[in-house]
């Protein structure tokens, strides 16, 4: 069964620490995404990558950091640098960019402040 | 500036009755629309999309209309029901990324 795991589900930063959300597919998709999501707003594109040993930062980069050293993993870094990291992020993967394919979602991680 | 508004945060409608979600969006160089389905503790799941060239794309029970000139589209859900209880976004493709609305929360009421 095909799909998109993110994990954990709830993660907690203490200040001044850096934390890792994990995602993994097993869609043999070439595009991964990152979202970040806060109250009444649409999601904004953090990074994304379209290929492995690849990635471009979106529309909110800093504070956060990517890899991609396998086309079925992309964890993100949300690091001390950024200053309100509290918000719901989700991980997305499609075909490629190049083709309008739709994304396909995670079930999100929740990050919140200590 | 919000380039995709979706200006309704909630929507109630009785089940069987029509679902008319709406969109707006001010850059006229978005080429794809789509719209996703997000149940509470989930990720959105894909729902419909359609192209700048159409005016219109019907899937089963879903359909949604573009008007270009007003820079509007909408989701029509007919007949509602009970699952379709959820938030619905709109997002419109520009240069290989997604423009996403703030979502509308769809509630059906029995």
């Amino acid at each position: 069964d095909g799909g998109i795991t993110q994990s954990p589900k709830y993660l907690f930063r203490k200040e001044g620490q850096n934390v890792t959300l994990s995602c993994e597919q097993n869609l043999n998709h070439d595009a991964m995404y990152w979202y970040r999501q806060d109250p009444g707003q649409g999601l904004r594109l953090i990074y994304y990558s379209q290929i492995v040993n690849d990635f471009q930062k979106g529309d909110i980069a800093e504070g956060y950091s990517v890899s991609r050293e396998k086309k079925e993993s992309f964890p993100l870094t949300v690091t001390s640098a950024q200053k309100n990291p509290t918000a719901f992020y989700l991980c997305a993967s499609s075909i490629g960019r190049q083709i309008l394919q739709p994304q396909h979602f995670g079930d999100g991680t929740r990050l919140s402040i200590l | 500036d919000q380039q995709v508004k979706q200006n309704s945060p909630s929507l109630s409608v009785q089940e069987g009755r029509i679902s008319i979600l709406n969109c707006d969006y001010t850059n006229s160089m978005f080429d794809y629309f789509l719209w996703y389905k997000k149940y509470p503790a989930e990720g959105p799941t894909f729902l419909i999309s359609i192209s700048s060239i159409k005016d219109k794309n019907e899937d089963g029970r879903f359909t949604v209309f573009l008007n270009k000139s007003a820079k509007h589209l909408s989701l029509h859900i007919v007949p509602s029901q009970p699952g379709d209880s959820a938030v619905y976004f709109c997002a419109a493709h520009s240069n290989y990324q997604l423009i996403w609305g703030a979502g509308t929360k769809l509630i059906i009421k029995p």
